[in-house]
């Protein structure tokens, strides 16, 4: 089964730092580009990073360039966002993304990243 | 930073045609896709490359795209519908979404 899990997510104070998880599986994951979005409470969709399938190549939202990083490891299939410096506003489900032919063809169920003092 | 805006919400009776505008400078040049997303529920694929429906996704979805205008078209919309609809081009390497449109279908 094509499946992707997200992980790590949970309650971090101003200026923490937090680190998420996708797990992929069900697919050939070092054959595709990936992708977070999130989504804060009750607003809409805010595209966030992207890699492409050997890690080579980044981009990120003005949003959170120089504060987020997002890699992967392809022997473990698995995709990541460290998050530093994390802000209020950076409150919001997270969500990682299959690219294909630059849209986003499959999603995980997301993870909650909640920045609280 | 490139935006792309829709309206804030739509209604449609069932079984009527209920059409999402996307707007952005010079979207026509660029492709647009579409996705839905259910309260609760991750969002999925719709439409891509401007009129293109992935496997899965019913005939009454279409869409077109020309000059500063995507347009996400549900024919015969049904109860099931009835969602939140983002539209997402990319803009110079970043991506872009639009705001959301709410569908209700009453």
């Amino acid at each position: 089964e094509v499946q992707l899990v997200e992980s790590g997510g949970g309650l971090v104070q101003p200026g923490g730092s937090l680190r998420l998880s996708c797990a992929a599986s069900g697919f050939t994951f070092s054959s595709h580009w990936m992708h977070w979005v999130r989504q804060a409470p009750g607003k809409g969709l805010v595209w966030v990073s992207r890699i492409n399938g050997d890690g080579s190549s980044t981009s990120d939202a003005d949003s959170v360039k120089g504060r987020f990083t997002i890699s992967r490891d392809n022997a473990k299939n698995t995709l990541y966002l460290q998050m530093n410096s994390l802000r209020v506003e950076d409150t919001a489900v997270y969500y990682c993304a299959r690219g294909h032919n630059d849209v986003f063809d499959m999603w995980g169920q997301g993870t909650m990243v909640t920045v609280s003092s | 930073s490139y935006e792309l805006t829709q309206p804030p919400s739509v209604s449609v009776s069932p079984g009527q045609t209920a059409s999402i505008t996307c707007s952005g400078d010079k979207l026509g040049d660029k492709y647009a896709c579409w996705y839905q997303q259910k309260p609760g529920q991750s969002p999925v694929l719709v439409i891509y490359q401007d009129n293109k429906r992935p496997s899965g996704i019913p005939e009454r979805f279409s869409g077109s795209n020309s000059g500063n205008t995507a347009t996400l078209t549900i024919s015969g919309t049904q109860a099931m519908d009835e969602a939140d609809y983002y539209c997402q081009a990319w803009d110079s390497g970043l991506g872009v979404f639009g705001g959301g449109t709410k569908l209700t279908v009453l």
